[in-house]
């Protein structure tokens, strides 16, 4: 059972907006930034928000990151077939002096 | 380019040990933290741990603290993990990746079956 919670799976069509949630606490995304990634089946994880907002060179405007109190949130517009992925959310924990990463959301284009 | 490229899958039996390599490229290795995740087949990732290229201090998730080991060679850039006694729950791709605040760079990943 993961420190962070996202919801399993979510779905959206072709050129619609998702937004995935990731739920902490106050020892990890209430008081540390929160990066997320994306993982296609069979590959290694690519980082696509770091410090909770800020997009890495080359990773599309479509994808947004914002945080509010202990929940950090992925916004993914613009869907294209290609985002077709699991995402995860990730933070330190200040109490289990670990690296927490949530369960990971499937996005399924519809 | 910066790369993270790291050593072949292994098979081993309950109660070994394994040492999996990740050699960087591209950048100044004692510039950066170097971590290690797992990630069981199906499952979700999990961290192990830190190493400080720069003066080898490390330090390691609770649940792996008697059985991870992690180095680095600065002189060929290439950070390591080795996990002993080894149970088929440890079957899983580890993977290194780069950062502090989060993980900007991964290696592709190395598989890692435990079975007898």
């Amino acid at each position: 059972q993961s420190v962070l919670t996202q919801p399993p799976s979510v779905s959206a069509a072709p050129g619609q907006k998702v937004t995935i949630s990731c739920s902490g606490s106050s020892s990890n995304i209430g008081n540390r930034f929160t990066s997320w990634y994306q993982q296609v089946p069979g590959t290694a994880p690519k980082l696509l928000i770091y410090d909770t907002g800020i997009r890495p060179s080359g990773i599309p405007d479509r994808f947004s990151g914002t945080g509010s109190g202990t929940t950090a949130t992925l916004g993914i517009s613009g869907l294209q077939a290609g985002d077709e992925a699991v995402y995860f959310c990730g933070a330190w924990d200040t109490s289990l002096n670990t690296w927490m990463f949530g369960g990971g959301t499937k996005l399924t284009v519809l | 380019q910066v790369q993270l490229v790291q050593s072949g899958a292994e098979v081993k039996k309950p109660g070994a040990s394994v040492k999996v390599s990740c050699k960087a490229s591209g950048y100044t290795f004692t510039s950066y933290y170097m971590h290690w995740v797992r990630q069981a087949p199906g499952q979700g990732l999990e961290w192990m741990g830190i190493i400080n290229p720069s003066g080898g201090s490390t330090s390691y998730a609770q649940k792996f603290q008697e059985r991870v080991t992690i180095t680095r060679d600065m002189s060929t850039s290439t950070a390591y993990m080795e996990l002993s006694s080894l149970r088929s729950e440890d079957t899983a791709v580890y993977y290194c990746a780069r950062g502090e605040d989060s993980f900007d760079i991964w290696g592709q990943g190395t598989m890692v079956t435990v079975s007898s």
